[in-house]
């Protein structure tokens, strides 16, 4: 069965430079969902889209931003990065109430 | 949201039923109670989920005490692949992103 797909798998950026996170929904599933984990924490909900529109909002850090694109696919962008952004990045999609999580994207910043 | 409360660790033998319990005295009356697990390395993976009743599936079955303020993760068998993070999260459903707690640790010994 088809999963979520996140790219890249990891980045390694510099301090005051932008990263964008890409997220490909399982086919069908027409919300998507934004996770931070920091190392030996627990998620953190950052922002969700339903149906290409902004739907819930977490502690996602102003130099954020995402959108959902017409094809459901979905990118976060991630400005003026801080050592503190190191983390993995899950992205999640659902169609009803389950959500299936991606396997991620470890951001690194040196 | 609804704060939740669960045990730092548990550990349990293999082949053995376990017993996960969470409070959530704060829930709302329209949450469901939705279970995630984490294994090492890996995203969030959709256990189990449910509003009043309890609920069974291939993976796990739900209890949910009368008055919706605890609820509690049955594995009837558990094997060495069960151990992980499991997390309770009272939600609205929908595009309503998660919030992640401090989830309990299964250990399974073999």
């Amino acid at each position: 069965a088809a999963g979520v797909i996140q790219s890249p798998r990891h980045l390694i950026k510099e301090k005051r430079e932008t990263a964008t996170l890409k997220c490909y929904p399982i086919p069908r599933h027409d919300t998507v969902y934004w996770y931070q984990q920091g190392p030996g924490q627990d998620p953190q909900f950052l922002i969700s889209f339903y149906e290409k529109m902004q739907s819930d909002k977490g502690s996602i850090p102003d130099r954020f931003s995402a959108q959902q694109f017409s094809d459901y696919h979905s990118e976060l962008n991630m400005s003026s990065l801080e050592l503190g952004d190191s983390a993995l990045y899950f992205c999640a999609s659902s169609f009803v109430n389950e959500q299936f999580f991606g396997p991620g994207t470890r951001l690194t910043v040196l | 949201d609804a704060k939740t409360t669960q045990p730092n660790s548990m550990e349990s033998n293999e082949e053995e039923p376990v017993h996960l319990p969470c409070n959530h005295s704060t829930i709302s009356g329209t949450d469901y109670i939705h279970w995630y697990r984490q294994l090492p390395s890996q995203g969030p993976e959709y256990v189990i989920h449910g509003l009043t009743s309890n609920v069974n599936n291939r993976m796990a079955s739900l209890a949910i005490a009368e008055d919706r303020k605890s609820s509690t993760l049955i594995l009837h068998r558990a094997t060495l692949r069960d151990a992980a993070v499991y997390y309770c999260t009272p939600s609205g459903g929908g595009a309503d992103g998660l919030t992640f707690g401090k989830g309990t640790h299964l250990i399974i010994q073999p």
